[in-house]
């Protein structure tokens, strides 16, 4: 079945931590990785993406994350966090083919609380 | 230029009730996917309407439904509320269906079924 697995449920971290989120994936054929960030109040974004190439992206506001294939593995991370940072993660994926793009599947989402 | 719009923004329904939700994508954008999200969830998948017509469709009963009009802007119809399909309802737009295309999400809309 396919699925998206995301390691921590809470994650609370003091200003200019290091921060890395774990994503796993179980889902056959070439796939697209995604990370959004939900803001509180605010709508899902796009941090970054990624498709092909460099498995190194990197996404707004200093993210960036590693694609690693034979882990099956898409972690999140941030050198420096700040308070702004204070959101739920989300890492999603979906089918490369045609036409068969628009079924995003999601993990359950990781809440990082930044202390000042 | 407007993003993803939705409405209403909240919503109380009741058990066995039916109720419309609308999306009006993003501008330049002709695809629309549907998404419910759980309190503490991830977003789950319900279908995606390209060309006026449903094109994917996640593993949600047939009491879900919806359409897509010719501005792009589309509609989710759920029938016979159960008290678990409280949740927040996503609205997402694109342009074309590759998946490498970003999709861009709405504020959504908050369903409560008492």
């Amino acid at each position: 079945a396919q699925s998206v697995s995301q390691h921590n449920h809470h994650v609370i971290l003091s200003e200019a931590a290091s921060l890395e989120l774990g994503c796993n994936y179980s889902y056959g054929g070439t796939v697209n990785l995604f990370w959004y960030v939900q803001y509180p109040g605010q709508h899902l974004q796009l941090l970054l993406k990624y498709f092909s190439g460099d498995p190194l992206v990197k996404g707004i506001k200093g993210f960036e994350a590693e694609f690693i294939k034979s882990k099956f593995s898409f972690n999140l991370r941030k050198p420096s966090v700040q308070w702004s940072d204070t959101a739920e993660y989300f890492c999603a994926v979906n089918h490369r083919l045609y036409n068969q793009g628009g079924k995003l599947i999601f993990g359950q989402g990781t809440e990082l609380s930044v202390k000042p | 230029d407007a993003g993803v719009t939705q409405s209403p923004t909240h919503l109380i329904k009741t058990r066995g009730q039916q109720v419309t939700l609308r999306c009006s994508p993003k501008s330049g954008h002709d695809t629309v996917s549907w998404y419910q999200q759980a309190l503490g969830q991830g977003p789950q998948f319900i279908f995606q309407y390209y060309e006026e017509e449903e094109r994917q469709r996640g593993n949600f009963p047939d009491r879900f439904s919806g359409h897509q009009f010719p501005n792009y802007s589309s509609e989710l119809n759920v029938n016979a509320l159960l008290l678990g399909d409280s949740a927040l309802y996503l609205c997402a737009s694109r342009f074309g269906t590759s998946g490498t295309d970003t999709q861009y999400f709405g504020p959504g809309t908050r369903l409560t079924v008492l």
